[in-house]
C-alpha cells in the first residue's frame, strides 16, 4: 500500500536558520503530495501541495518540489522564525480518485529565538 | 468561516464505557475521514467516507470501533467497550473529492481521548 516516510524529530533550529525536513513516498501510479502543518492544541492545517512531478508548492517561505524520480517531496525554508515551531506532515491522496490520503509521522520543529 | 466541528473535546472515561465521538464536516463536502493520533503511530487513518458510503476502515480494529454517517452532516465514531489503548487524539477532517487530484482536506481541532 501507500506510504510516506519523513524524517523523525524533533528538529531544534535558530531563528534565521534554513530548514530541510526530508519526505519519501511510496505509492503507485501518480499520488498528489501535500505537506500539512500542525500547531499546538490544533488540527492539521495545509501548507503546500503539488499534484504533478516537477510541481513545487509554495507558501508562507516553505517550498516542496515533487521529484519523481527520486519519489521525494522535501520540506525547505529559508530563514524560520519562531512562529514556525509546529509539527509538519508528509502526506500523499492515492491516484486511484478516492482521495483516501497518507500521513508520515509527522516531524516536530522548535525554532529557538 | 467553515469549518469542521467535533465534539467532545476532551473525555475522559472508564475502561469498559462507550465512546461516542461526533463529527460535522464542512457543509457541501462528500468525503469524511477519521484519524487517530497518537505519540507511538503518528497519524492513523480508522475509516473514510464518501457521500456517506464506507469506502475503506480497513484500519480500524472492527471488535470495538464503528464509525457510520447516519446523515450528510453528522458522523460518528464510537467505541464500545473502550480500553486504556485507545486514549489517544481522534481528529475527523472533510473534503470535496472531485473525482480530480489535489484534494485538500480540512481538519476538525480533534477530540482528545482518555481512557481509565
Amino acid at each position: 500500500g501507500d506510504s510516506v516516510t519523513q524524517m523523525e524529530g524533533p528538529v531544534t533550529l535558530s531563528e534565521e536558520a534554513f530548514l530541510t525536513i526530508n519526505c519519501t513516498y511510496t505509492a503507485t501510479g501518480y499520488p498528489s503530495l501535500f505537506w500539512y502543518v500542525q500547531y499546538p492544541g490544533e488540527g492539521l492545517q495545509l501548507l503546500l501541495k503539488a499534484t504533478k512531478a516537477d510541481d513545487k508548492g509554495s507558501n508562507k517561505g516553505f517550498e516542496a518540489t515533487y521529484r519523481k524520480e527520486t519519489t521525494s517531496f522535501h520540506l525547505e525554508k529559508g530563514s524560520v522564525q519562531v512562529s514556525d515551531s509546529a509539527v509538519y506532515f508528509c502526506a500523499l491522496e492515492d491516484s486511484g480518485g478516492y482521495q483516501k490520503v497518507t500521513f508520515g509521522i509527522g516531524t516536530k520543529l522548535q525554532v529557538i529565538p | 468561516d467553515a469549518r469542521v466541528t467535533q465534539t467532545p473535546r476532551h473525555k475522559v472515561t472508564e475502561m469498559g464505557q462507550e465512546v461516542t465521538m461526533r463529527c460535522q464536516p464542512i457543509l457541501g463536502h462528500n468525503t469524511v475521514f477519521w484519524y487517530r493520533q497518537t505519540m507511538m503511530q503518528g497519524l492513523e487513518l480508522l475509516a473514510y467516507f464518501r457521500n456517506r458510503a464506507p469506502l475503506d476502515d480497513s484500519g480500524m480494529p472492527k471488535d470495538r470501533f464503528s464509525a457510520e454517517m447516519p446523515d450528510a452532516t453528522l458522523a460518528t465514531l464510537k467505541i464500545q467497550p473502550s480500553e486504556p489503548r485507545d486514549s489517544a487524539v481522534y481528529f475527523c477532517a472533510s473534503g470535496l473529492g472531485t473525482g480530480g487530484s489535489g484534494n485538500t482536506i480540512y481538519f476538525g481541532e480533534g477530540s482528545w481521548l482518555t481512557v481509565v
